[in-house]
C-alpha cells in the first residue's frame, strides 16, 4: 500500500513553545490530508482536514489558531502546535489517500508530543 | 455518517478464525463499510472495505448482510501479530470518523 511518513516520531517541548509536525505522502500525491489526535486508551479524534493550496477545515471544538495547518504541496502537510501546554500532550496522526473519496486512507506512524 | 456499534473486546486463539461483528443499522445506500486496525502506538492500518458484496483480500474477508445493517470482518487464521484495536467505519465523504472499536486479543 501507499506510504505516509511523519516527522518527528516523538518530541518533547517546554510549555509555551511551538512544535511543528510534518506529514508526507511518499509515493502518491494527496490533495487532502487529515490530522487526528489520540489520547491514551481513547480512539482517534479528527482535528482537521488539510487542503492543498487552501485553508484547512477544522472540526468543531478544535482551535484553528492553536493548531496551524499548512498544506503547501501535494505531498506535504504540516501541523504546528502553537504555545503548547501540557494538556496538548498527545499522539498526533496524519492520513492521506491517493484519490477522491471514498477511498482507503493511509496513516502515518504518528508523532508523540510531550509538553513539560 | 452512519454510526457503528462494535463489541468492546474479543479474544481469539492463535490459528483460529477471528470474527469481528459490526452493527450499522442506519447505513445509507451510498455509504461504504471500511475496516481499519491499530496496533499499539502505531498509525491505523487499512484492512478492507465494501459496499454491498462480500470482499476478500490477503488480510481478511468482509461479509456484509443483505440488508447492509451489519457486517463481519473475518481474519481466517489469527496470529499474535493480529492483536490490535479494530475499527469498523461507514462513510461516503472524505472523512473517516473513528468509533471506539473492538480490542482483539489473540492468545497462544
Amino acid at each position: 500500500g501507499a506510504v505516509v511518513s511523519q516527522h518527528p516520531s516523538w518530541v518533547i517541548c517546554k510549555s509555551g513553545t511551538s512544535v511543528k509536525i510534518e506529514c508526507r505522502s511518499l509515493d502518491f500525491q494527496a490533495t487532502t490530508m487529515f490530522w487526528y489526535r489520540q489520547f491514551p486508551k481513547q480512539s482517534l479524534m479528527l482535528m482537521a482536514t488539510s487542503n492543498e493550496g487552501s485553508k484547512a477545515t477544522y472540526e468543531q471544538g478544535v482551535e484553528k489558531d492553536k493548531f496551524l495547518i499548512n498544506h503547501a504541496s501535494l505531498t506535504l502537510s504540516t501541523l504546528t502546535v502553537t504555545s503548547a501546554h501540557p494538556e496538548d500532550s498527545s499522539f498526533y496522526i496524519c492520513s492521506a489517500g491517493p484519490g477522491p473519496g471514498p477511498y482507503e486512507q493511509y496513516f502515518g506512524p504518528g508523532t508523540r508530543l510531550t509538553v513539560t | 455518517d452512519a454510526k457503528t456499534t462494535q463489541p468492546t473486546s474479543m479474544d481469539c486463539a492463535e490459528g483460529r478464525a477471528a470474527n469481528l461483528p459490526c452493527n450499522h443499522s442506519t447505513i445509507s445506500g451510498n455509504e461504504y463499510v471500511y475496516w481499519y486496525r491499530q496496533i499499539h502506538s502505531q498509525g491505523p492500518q487499512y484492512i478492507i472495505h465494501g459496499l454491498k458484496n462480500n470482499e476478500t483480500n490477503e488480510m481478511a474477508s468482509l461479509i456484509i448482510t443483505e440488508d447492509r445493517k451489519s457486517s463481519t470482518l473475518i481474519l481466517p487464521h489469527a496470529t499474535l501479530r493480529d492483536t490490535a484495536v479494530y475499527y469498523c467505519i461507514v462513510y461516503n465523504t472524505d472523512k473517516l470518523i473513528f468509533g471506539t472499536g473492538t480490542r482483539l486479543q489473540v492468545f497462544p
